[in-house]
């Protein structure tokens, strides 16, 4: 089946500092999602990417569509304490009738020191 | 919010006996999904719904059955709850405007002793 990785496992930053994570496919995918998950709650949506090379922001976070269609990242600028939290990217790939499944990467912990 | 509730929120059962969990949904979205979260695997996909009655197997839906007699309510049971599906269950939806995009309840953290 489809997989994910997701990088890095982990990160430990100052407020202040900018983040970037991304996740890489050997497979194509023609949707490209970013959730956050806080403790005890479920992931909830950030960006959604659709088409090859597209840059979409959400305020402090922008994400970018790989241009192989294989690949996807997320940065966050002027990081601040809430944005501590598992941040997820998840893609819907070419397998027709996949009656919209998503694979998801296994995340990236973010911690932020005040 | 996308108007997901799940119950119950927490359960603790004992190992052999059958559970049940609730997704219910106020949008009447058509695509339902279930989910478990496990340390170093993220989100797999155990069973989802495209219809009252239609429903498939997703990547671990060994040891699950679902059931959708209502838009609104997707059902996941353990016939026989097991130590190793100790686990956090997320039910999700997408919205027939944007069914590429998954929405997730708040969960239900289940334990098996």
């Amino acid at each position: 089946g489809q997989q994910l990785n997701q990088s890095p496992q982990s990160m430990f930053i100052q407020e202040g500092e900018d983040v970037s994570m991304n996740c890489t496919s050997s497979s194509i995918f023609n949707t490209w999602l970013w959730y956050k998950q806080e403790p005890g709650e479920g992931p909830v949506l950030l960006i959604a990417l659709y088409k090859a090379g597209e840059l979409t922001s959400n305020g402090r976070l922008t994400a970018q569509f790989g241009i192989t269609r294989k690949d996807s990242f997320l940065n966050i600028s002027a990081s601040i304490p809430s944005d501590v939290g598992i941040y997820f990217c998840a893609g819907q790939g070419y397998s027709g009738g996949s009656n919209y499944k998503l694979t998801f990467g296994k995340g990236t912990l973010l911690t932020v020191n005040p | 919010d996308a108007g997901i509730t799940q119950s119950p929120r927490h359960k603790v059962t004992e190992t052999g006996t059958p559970v049940t969990l609730r997704c219910h949904q106020t949008e009447n979205h058509r695509y339902m999904y279930w989910y478990r979260q496990d340390p170093g695997h993220g989100l797999r996909l155990i069973h989802y719904s495209y219809g009252v009655k239609d429903t498939d197997k997703g990547e671990v839906s060994d040891g699950y059955s679902v059931s959708r007699s209502k838009t609104e309510d997707f059902l996941l049971t353990l016939e026989s709850a097991t130590s190793s599906q100790t686990s956090v269950y997320f039910c999700a939806i997408a919205p027939p405007d944007r069914d590429n995009e998954q929405f997730f309840g708040p969960g239900t953290r289940l334990t098996v002793l």
